[in-house]
């Protein structure tokens, strides 16, 4: 157990608000993850964290933004929800004393945009 | 572009032995992964390989064949709980992991 929890686990939300998602990890772990998954794509990434404001975009970035002030949280935020944002949302950190460099992802967060 | 590919869906029978295909076509790699992910949850990590060879853990092996861009993972004496989908991911030249879309295994008595 990598000590990483997601809220909220489940939300639905309107097209044009502002939601903010939250990863918590409890061992200090320097990279963390946003992905998006969705029926027939793999995983696609979002944004990174390599460490305390510290971050970088991944494939699918726009449309989001990210924001890590403390080791331990590192937000996801859609500024404006559409609902090709609708999807699952998983965060996942990389622990630092792994040889090859797995994964270990939180439980997802559902997100409808209606 | 990076692309790796996976069956959609494949079907076996419990106590039997099932072989899920990867091939991929990346810039470059450092490894792929094997992860199961049972329906609504997260993926969790089964498998790394780097080097050409098979990998054995318990019920379940992982192949990698660098010059064909192939990989397999072998599950044995299937399990009702083994049906979950399987997700393979390959670290390009510059570690950005690339992801399959999965493969839903389906397992009947």
């Amino acid at each position: 157990d990598a000590g990483i929890t997601q809220s909220p686990r489940h939300k639905v939300t309107e097209t044009g608000t502002p939601v903010t998602l939250r990863c918590h990890q409890t061992e200090n772990h320097r990279y963390m993850y946003w992905y998006r998954q969705d029926p027939g794509h793999g995983l696609r990434l979002i944004h990174y964290s390599y460490g305390v404001k510290d971050t970088d975009k991944g494939e699918v970035s726009d449309g989001y933004s990210v924001s890590r002030s403390k080791t331990e949280d590192f937000l996801l935020t859609l500024e404006s929800a559409t609902s090709s944002q609708t999807s699952v949302y998983f965060c996942a950190i990389k622990t630092s004393g792994s040889d090859t460099g797995e994964l270990f992802f939180g439980e997802g967060s559902r997100l409808t945009v209606l | 572009g990076q692309n790796i590919d996976q069956p959609t869906e494949m079907t076996a029978t419990e106590g039997a032995i099932v072989q899920i295909n990867c091939t991929y076509q990346t810039s470059g790699f450092n490894g792929l992964f094997w992860y199961q992910q049972h329906a609504g949850e997260a993926p969790t990590f089964l498998s790394y390989n780097v080097l050409d060879g098979l990998e054995e853990k318990g019920r379940f092996s992982s192949f990698l064949s660098r010059s064909k861009g192939y990989s397999y993972l072998l599950l044995k004496e299937l399990q009702m709980k083994d049906s979950a989908s399987y997700l393979c991911a390959v670290f390009d030249s510059n570690y950005q992991l690339i992801w399959g879309a999965g493969t839903k295994l389906i397992i009947k008595p």
